[in-house]
This record gives structure tokens, C-alpha cells and sequence, in this order.
């Protein structure tokens, strides 16, 4: 799996859009770009996923650059319960594959009031 | 709640004693996986399922540890011989076969071996 590149930390306003990058300038076509996100003491927790398009649901909005080397976690409306660490993982989402996820270091949101 | 549960969420033994950790996945779920997570590291795979085979182990998964997953439901992650480094936490998480393989946490087993 390509290996990404996040900041360790970042803070945010409460209410204001939270925007996490995340490089991955190796990946490969036929990876996704996931998003997990971890609050402090329970287990991570899924957000979206993305091959090339941007994509939306109810938690947030993923956008990925044309070229697929980076991509964006959008929180738009950020609340103190969004303080977590949030980890960017590309990987091939294939049924003949394990596709354990890898995850980095993250990056840790501060949601200030 | 029909998430993923595990038993028990914490846990304190002392070093040489054995431990066995549970996991009941999603019931729909046919894959069930094992990560530990230490301190200010994100998560590292040990081992998958796919229901009751074990298909894949990390080099993480020394001779002490043992996984089993009978008649493809819950799971059971056992260390013998505790050591003060297996001191962590225990994430189990279940998906299902298709298509994008989103995994699905539990809260997690904690780990202190004194």
C-alpha cells in the first residue's frame, strides 16, 4: 500500500470547515483513499472513501486532486466532539485481498472552542 | 447495539500469566481482524479472518499470541507468557466481504502487564 503523509497536529474552530491534507504521491490506480478517525479512547472510526471523485456523506467530504497524489478531509462545520486523531490509509479495496489497513501517524485535531 | 463488541475492556495481569481476549463482529461481517495500538502509535495489524480461516499474520504476532475464530462468529485473541511490552491496546474489527472493505471498531481490550 502507497504510504501518506500527514501533519501531526492541527487546530480548528468550533463551527468553522476543518480541512486535513494528506499526500500520497505514490499510489497506485487502483488504490482508495480512506479516512478513519480515532476520539480519544474507543476504537477507530470510519469516515469516507474515495477512488478519484470527491465524495460526500453525512461526517464529512473527501476531495481528491485530479492527479490522485493528495487529498482533503473536509469537516465542515467542526465540533468540540470532532477532537480526535484522524488517519488518511491508501489501500486496494479487493475481495481476494486481506486489506488490513496501515495506518500512520495521523493527524491530531484540536476543535477549539 | 449491533456494533462490534469486546470483552473484557480492560486488563491487569502480571508478567507470565496468560490472557484471552474476546471479539463478537458484526453478525453479517464474514471478515474479523486483530490490531494493537501502544501509546501514540496508530494501530498495527496482527491477523484476519475470513470467517473461520486465518489468512493473513504479522511478523507482530510472535509465538505467544494466539487467534482463533471457531464456526466463523466471535473471536478469541490469547498471549501467553505476558511480557511488560504486550502492555496495549487490543482493537478487533469486523467487515463484510464487498465491495470497499470499510472495517468497524470495537471500543477495544486495554493490556497492563505489570
Amino acid at each position: 500500500d502507497a504510504k501518506t503523509t500527514q501533519p501531526p497536529s492541527m487546530d480548528c474552530a468550533e463551527g468553522r470547515a476543518a480541512n486535513l491534507p494528506c499526500n500520497h504521491s505514490t499510489i497506485s490506480g487502483n488504490e482508495y483513499v480512506y479516512w478513519y478517525r480515532q476520539i480519544h479512547s474507543q476504537g477507530p472510526q470510519y469516515i469516507i472513501h474515495g477512488l478519484k471523485n470527491n465524495e460526500t456523506n453525512e461526517m464529512a467530504s473527501l476531495i481528491i486532486t485530479e492527479d490522485r497524489k493528495s487529498s482533503t478531509l473536509i469537516l465542515p462545520h467542526a465540533t468540540l466532539r470532532d477532537t480526535a486523531v484522524y488517519y488518511c490509509i491508501v489501500r486496494v479495496a479487493d475481495n481476494n485481498a486481506g486489506n488490513m489497513l496501515t495506518f500512520g501517524g495521523g493527524t491530531r485535531l484540536m476543535v477549539k472552542p | 447495539d449491533t456494533g462490534v463488541s469486546q470483552d473484557p475492556r480492560h486488563k491487569i495481569t502480571k508478567r507470565g500469566q496468560n490472557v484471552t481476549f474476546r471479539c463478537d463482529p458484526i453478525s453479517e461481517h464474514n471478515r474479523l481482524y486483530w490490531y494493537r495500538q501502544t501509546l501514540g502509535q496508530g494501530p498495527e495489524f496482527l491477523t484476519y479472518f475470513q470467517n473461520e480461516a486465518q489468512l493473513e499474520k504479522s511478523r507482530l504476532l510472535s509465538d505467544r499470541f494466539s487467534a482463533e475464530r471457531p464456526k466463523g462468529s466471535f473471536s478469541t485473541l490469547e498471549i501467553q507468557r505476558t511480557e511488560q511490552g504486550d502492555s496495549a491496546m487490543y482493537l478487533c474489527a469486523s467487515s463484510p466481504r464487498a465491495p470497499y472493505n470499510e472495517q468497524f471498531f470495537g471500543p477495544g481490550t486495554r493490556l497492563t502487564v505489570l
